[in-house]
């Protein structure tokens, strides 16, 4: 158990729907980063969240979005679904606010499927 | 845009059978070059992180290296539970977060 909790663990939705994955870090950490790994892409970074506020945007799509509450929970919404969507999603967390600084540790993942 | 580019995509070991993975970068100004490894199903393990050209790092049978152009992972006498997939990313100037490549899948047989 890395410490940090990604729920829910498996989704199957369909295309249009919205989804919301959730994210608690590492007791301690105040940064929390999504990335999405997919077969042909790999893990491709999407935001990032530092003590509630947001600190850095990768490849996030418009229909994505994503805050961190005052304990440090973030989430990760994904809206207007489509196919191409089907990914694991990945929340880590460290204690710094860039990345380099703290080793990232990364939860266990949520898979989505987009039918 | 920075860059991280890892090869061979998979390699198929024999138990036994020392290799290496490689990691080139093209990155603005590196921080420093990170390791990971992940096993199917799970999220990214750290291993390494290196900081400077001619740094190495050891931990069991692996041991990273580092040049001002690539990073190798070498693999010493693998055994099977050293199957996994092995991630490099690499922090630069250029961003807040890491920069993985694509990972090269690692399938080492008794």
């Amino acid at each position: 158990d890395s410490g940090v909790t990604q729920t829910p663990k498996h989704l199957i939705t369909a295309t249009g729907q919205r989804v919301t994955l959730r994210c608690s870090p590492r007791s301690g950490d105040l940064s929390v980063y999504w990335y999405q790994q997919s077969l042909d892409q790999g893990l491709q970074f999407l935001i990032q969240y530092y003590n509630g506020e947001e600190r850095a945007k990768g490849n996030i799509l418009e229909r994505f979005s994503a805050q961190q509450f005052p304990d440090l929970h973030s989430e990760l919404n994904l809206s207007s679904l489509e196919l191409g969507d089907s990914a694991l999603y990945f929340c880590a967390s460290s204690g710094s606010g860039r990345a380099g600084a703290n080793v990232l540790t990364f939860g266990a993942g949520s898979r989505l499927t987009v039918l | 845009e920075d860059q991280v580019t890892q090869s061979p995509e998979a390699l198929r070991l024999q138990e036994g059978e020392s290799s290496s993975l490689n990691c080139s970068y093209t990155v603005s100004g590196l921080r420093g070059l990170f390791w990971y490894r992940q096993d199917p199903g799970k999220g990214p393990e750290f291993l390494f992180t290196l900081y400077s050209a001619g740094e190495e790092k050891e931990k069991e049978r692996l041991k990273a290296t580092l040049t001002k152009k690539e990073s190798f992972l070498h693999i010493t006498a693998p055994k099977p539970e050293d199957s996994a997939t092995y991630l490099c990313a690499a922090d630069s100037n250029s961003g807040y977060a890491l920069n993985f490549g694509k990972g090269t899948s690692l399938l080492v047989t008794p």
